[in-house]
Formats: C-alpha cells, structure tokens, sequence
C-alpha cells in the first residue's frame, strides 16, 4: 500500500538556519503530495502542495519539488524564525484516493 | 483562523456519559472526516462522509457513531468512551471525495481535544 516516510525528529535550529526535512514515498501510480504544519493546540494546517512531477509548492518561505525519480517532496526553508516552530507532517493522496500522512517531525527554533 | 470549525474545543467526560463533537464547514466542500490523533503521532482516518453519506469506516468502535445532517455539519456521537480514547478529534474537509476528480487537498478544523476520565 502506499506510504510515506519523514525524518524523525525533533529537529532543533537557530533562528535563520536552514531546514531540510526529507519526505519519501511509496505509490502506485501519480500520487498528490503535500505538507502540512501542526503549531502546538492546533489543527493541521495545508503549507504547501504538488499534483504531478516537477511540480514545486511553495508559501510562507518553504518549498518543496515534487521528485518522481527519487521519490521525495523534501521540504526546505532558507532562514527559519521562531515562529516556526512546529510538528510538520508530510502527506499523500494516492491512487487508492486515501490520505496517508508520515509521522511527523517537531522542528524547535531557538532565538 | 480555520475555515473548518470544530466544538468544543475541550471535553472532559465520564465512562458513561453521553456527548457530541461537531463540526462545520461552509466552503462548499462534499467530503467530511473525523480523524483521531493521540499524541506525537500523525492523525489516523476514522470515517469519511461522501456528499453526506458513509462512505469509509476504518473499523472504529460502534461507541463512536457519526452524523452528517447536512452539507455543512458533521457529528460525531460518543457514548461509553473508554480511557485509551482521550486524544484531539479533528475534522477535515474536502472540495470533492476520494475519488472524484483530482486530489483535493483536507482542510482541518483545530480540533476538540476529548479527555475520558
């Protein structure tokens, strides 16, 4: 069936660092695929998405490309600031028309 | 601010209390979702309405029953919870089901997070 598969965190950056967090993916066929962000005594909010290969979502600072080759949406952010700190959860919609979200990771920006 | 809203945002009930989450949205969307989230892991699908019928039930307990009134509402009906059953309840929706057209993306409330004593 299909899946994905996010670092695990947590990760821990100063403020301005750069953040990778790598996504990777298994499915059949054409998946969507997307980002969400947890801020904490939230709901899942959508960050970013991509709907077919070489697509690049972006907002707020992130991006991410969709690789088909690779299988990966790895989501990246130049310079984080505090308020970026969050659990952030990386997503498909497969063929089978299910979302399949990965378990997390909880990104902590220190001043 | 969600455009998904989601009350209450806090429950605390007994055993053998009766209570109802809801949930509205008026985006227009076809497709509603209850999912439950404990903590530090992702959310985990529990049911899915599809222009307001029972499309997908992920083998949930017959203690947790939903209801969908209408377009905009979603219920979800909770009856002799047990305490393993405290986590967030989140509501999602979605322009079309699974299915139907392209992969629409889940729009989520912020959650009703339920504490069974």
């Amino acid at each position: 069936g299909n899946s994905v598969t996010q670092m695990e965190g947590p990760v821990t950056l100063s403020e301005e660092a750069f953040l990778t967090i790598n996504c990777t993916y298994t499915a059949t066929g054409y998946p969507s695929l997307f980002w969400y962000v947890q801020y904490p005594g939230e709901g899942l909010q959508l960050l970013l998405k991509a709907t077919k290969a070489d697509d690049k979502g972006s907002n707020k600072g992130f991006e991410a490309t969709y690789r088909k080759e690779t299988t990966s949406f790895h989501l990246e952010k130049g310079s984080v600031q505090v308020s970026d700190s969050a659990v952030y959860f990386c997503a498909l919609i497969g063929n089978n028309n299910d979302m399949r979200f990965g378990a997390g990771t909880r990104l902590t920006v220190k001043p | 601010d969600t455009e998904v809203t989601q009350t209450p945002k806090h429950l605390v009930m007994g055993m053998t209390n009766k209570k109802s989450l809801k949930c509205e949205q008026h985006m227009g969307h076809r497709a509603m979702y209850w999912y439950k989230q404990k903590a530090k892991k992702p959310p985990e699908l529990m049911f899915v309405y599809s222009y307001e019928k029972l499309s997908i039930n992920e083998s949930v307990p017959s203690r947790f029953s939903p209801e969908c009134p209408n377009s905009s509402l979603l219920n979800l009906h909770l009856h002799a919870l047990q305490p393993e059953d405290s986590a967030l309840y989140l509501c999602a929706s979605s322009l079309r089901p699974p299915g139907q057209g392209s992969n629409q993306p889940q729009h989520f409330g912020d959650g009703t997070r339920l504490s069974i004593l």
